[in-house]
Parts: structure tokens; sequence; C-alpha cells
């Protein structure tokens, strides 16, 4: 079945420093989601990819969608302690016969004040 | 709140016992979302319904665990005989579809459940 992996499983930066997650996919996806989760909250959605190589920024974080649509990026700029949390992408899959929505371990950031 | 509420917020049951607990999703959403997440872990899709239909079910889902939304509106999900691997946060959450371009889900706070 599909797997989606992120790396690294954890990273501890001071604040100001940047910050790159990445997810990787074994198989093509529709579109893929990234999402935060603070300590002990719920995951909230942050942005949505849909087309290859897109793009698209918020403010200091930029996500990448590959070409293949088999990975993604998520990247922090100079990160403040705001950013501390998980940040999870969930691979959306769909094919005839099933529509699933397959979501990575997480990348658990630190940020050092 | 418009949110997503799940109830109970927390539950402490002991093995064997049968749970249930109950997701109401924001009223225009007709996806619905069943999660397991365990500390350290992403979610664990369960399974979804779009309306009252449940269309996806995981096949990591054993048949002591049972989902219903009887009327496209809120969902209960059932476990039977609780087992102490049962206890996890569970997640619910809902989005608006079909279609190609999912859009996000809302998530609820979750149920706690341990299981002693």
């Amino acid at each position: 079945g599909q797997q989606v992996m992120q790396i690294p499983q954890y990273q501890h930066v001071q604040e100001g420093e940047d910050f790159t997650t990445y997810c990787n996919s074994s198989t093509t996806l529709s579109n893929i989601q990234w999402y935060k989760q603070r300590p002990g909250g719920h995951p909230v959605f942050l942005i949505q990819l849909v087309k290859s190589g897109e793009v698209k920024k918020q403010k200091r974080l930029t996500f990448q969608f590959g070409e293949a649509k088999k990975n993604s990026s998520l990247h922090i700029t100079a990160t403040q302690t705001t950013d501390v949390g998980t940040y999870f992408c969930a691979a959306r899959e769909i094919k005839t016969s099933y529509d699933k929505v397959i979501f990575g371990p997480g990348t658990s950031l630190s940020v050092i004040p | 709140d418009t949110g997503v509420s799940q109830d109970p917020r927390h539950k402490i049951t002991k093995r064997g016992q049968n749970v249930t607990f109950r997701c109401d999703p924001i009223s225009e959403h007709n996806r619905l979302y069943w999660y397991r997440q365990t500390l350290g872990q992403g979610p664990e899709f369960l399974t979804y319904f779009q309306n009252e239909a449940q269309l996806e079910k995981s096949r990591l889902l054993s048949d002591r665990f049972s989902a219903e939304r009887p009327k496209g509106s809120f969902s209960t999900l059932e476990i039977q005989r609780t087992e102490q691997g049962d206890s996890a946060m569970y997640l619910c959450a809902s989005s608006i579809g079909p279609g190609l371009i999912d859009n996000e889900q809302f998530f609820g706070p979750g149920t706690r459940l341990t299981v002693l």
C-alpha cells in the first residue's frame, strides 16, 4: 500500500534559523496537504498543493510540490517560537476503487529562544 | 461554535468494555473522517463517510470497530471489547467533497481513550 514518509522526525533550531521538512510518497499523488499540530492540540490545515511543481507561500512558510507529484517540502524562514509544533503532510490518492488520505509521521519542530 | 465537536473528550474504560464516541461535523460538510493518533505518530486513517455512506474503511480496522453516520450529520464510532492497544486519541474531521480537489479537513479536539 501507499506509504508517506517524512524527514527529519525531529528538528531543533535556534530562533531565527531556517527549517525544512520533506515528505515523500511511494505513489503519485492527486494532491498533498500540510497540517500543523501544536502540543496538546489537533491538526490544523495549512495549505493544499495540487499541480506538479507548484510553489505556494504563506508569509515565512514556503510549500513545494515535486514535478513528479511524489514529494513535497515545507520551508520556514527565520523560525519563531510560535512555529513550535509537529508538521504533517497528508497525501491524497484517488483511484477508481478508493479515495484515501494518508498522513505522514510528522516532523516535530522545537525552537530554542 | 461552528467547528467540529467530539464527545466525550476523555474516556477511561476497563479492558473488554464497549465504548462509543460521537462526532458532530461542521454543518455544511458532507465528508466525515475518523482517525486514530498515538503519541509521536501522525493521524492514522480509519474510515470516512460521504453523507451517510461509508465509502472507505482501513484494513487496519478490526471487526471490533464500527462507525455509523445514519442521517449524514453526526457520526458515532464504537469499539467493542476494548483492548489496551486501543488506547489512543480518536480524531474526527470533516470536509466538503467529493471531487478531485478536496477541501481542507477541519479536525475536532479528539476523544482520548485510555483502556486499563
